[in-house]
């Protein structure tokens, strides 16, 4: 069963804002969402993790309603360089040492001029 | 060292050779992490260490497959008897503490023929 489920891909142009959102109906309690980000040849990079209600950081938003069974990433004005996998997951617990996370098969974004 | 370090960056290995892929982790790191990425693939988990403890490895597709980290900072993922569908990108993560953003490394980038 699958822990999360994105759009398999997206289209912007440069400036745009663009969110992108993920379903998660069956997270447990304890676990954050977070977001990942990769590039052809490199590993995946951390975007932002959040619990409940609105995280905001430097690159994204994280808005996450209060049944938290689906959240969205909000990349603000993107540019070429936002052309990337996206990756939602659900975890770690908070209440876990272990960590594990479980990754899907992402969002493929496609920043256009 | 200021990122996740992976070599080799690139493995072409024949069917039935043993390979061994080294990961050093960021100084200080407490957590490590291995995960296989298969071609337009989310990364799937391997297997995770708590220092030199490897707590679940339960992620390990058969017995050919074994990680260690023996005194909690390098560790080396084994493959022995490699096997075609053993062809993936091969990829280190850590974090300082569990439930933190993970660093992944580029990858190691293994090749059975």
């Amino acid at each position: 069963l699958a822990k999360t489920t994105q759009p398999i891909s997206m289209d912007s142009y440069e400036g745009q804002e663009v969110n992108i959102t993920c379903s998660h109906n069956n997270i447990a309690t304890n676990d954050y969402i977070t977001w990942y980000q990769q590039f052809p040849s490199q590993g995946p990079r951390f975007i932002i993790q959040g619990y409940k209600t609105k995280v905001t950081n430097e690159v994204a938003s994280l808005f996450i309603p209060a049944d938290r069974k689906s959240s969205t990433l909000s990349l603000p004005r993107v540019s070429l360089s936002d052309t990337a996998v996206y990756y939602c997951l659900v975890g770690p617990d908070r209440g876990s040492t272990l960590g594990r996370l479980y990754f899907g098969r992402g969002t493929q974004l496609t920043v256009w001029p | 060292g200021a990122g996740v370090s992976q070599s080799p960056r690139y493995k072409v290995a024949k069917r039935g050779q043993d390979v061994a892929l080294r990961c050093d982790p960021i100084s200080g790191h407490v957590s490590l992490f291995w995960y296989q990425q298969a071609l337009g693939q989310g990364p799937e988990f391997l297997t995770y260490f708590q220092n030199e403890a490897q707590l679940d490895k339960s992620g390990l597709p058969s017995d050919r497959f074994f990680a260690e980290r023996p005194e909690g900072s390098v560790s080396t993922l084994k493959i022995q008897r490699t096997q075609q569908e053993d062809s993936a990108v091969y990829l280190c993560a850590s974090s300082f503490r569990t439930g933190e953003g993970y660093t992944f490394g580029s990858g190691t980038r293994l090749t059975v023929v």
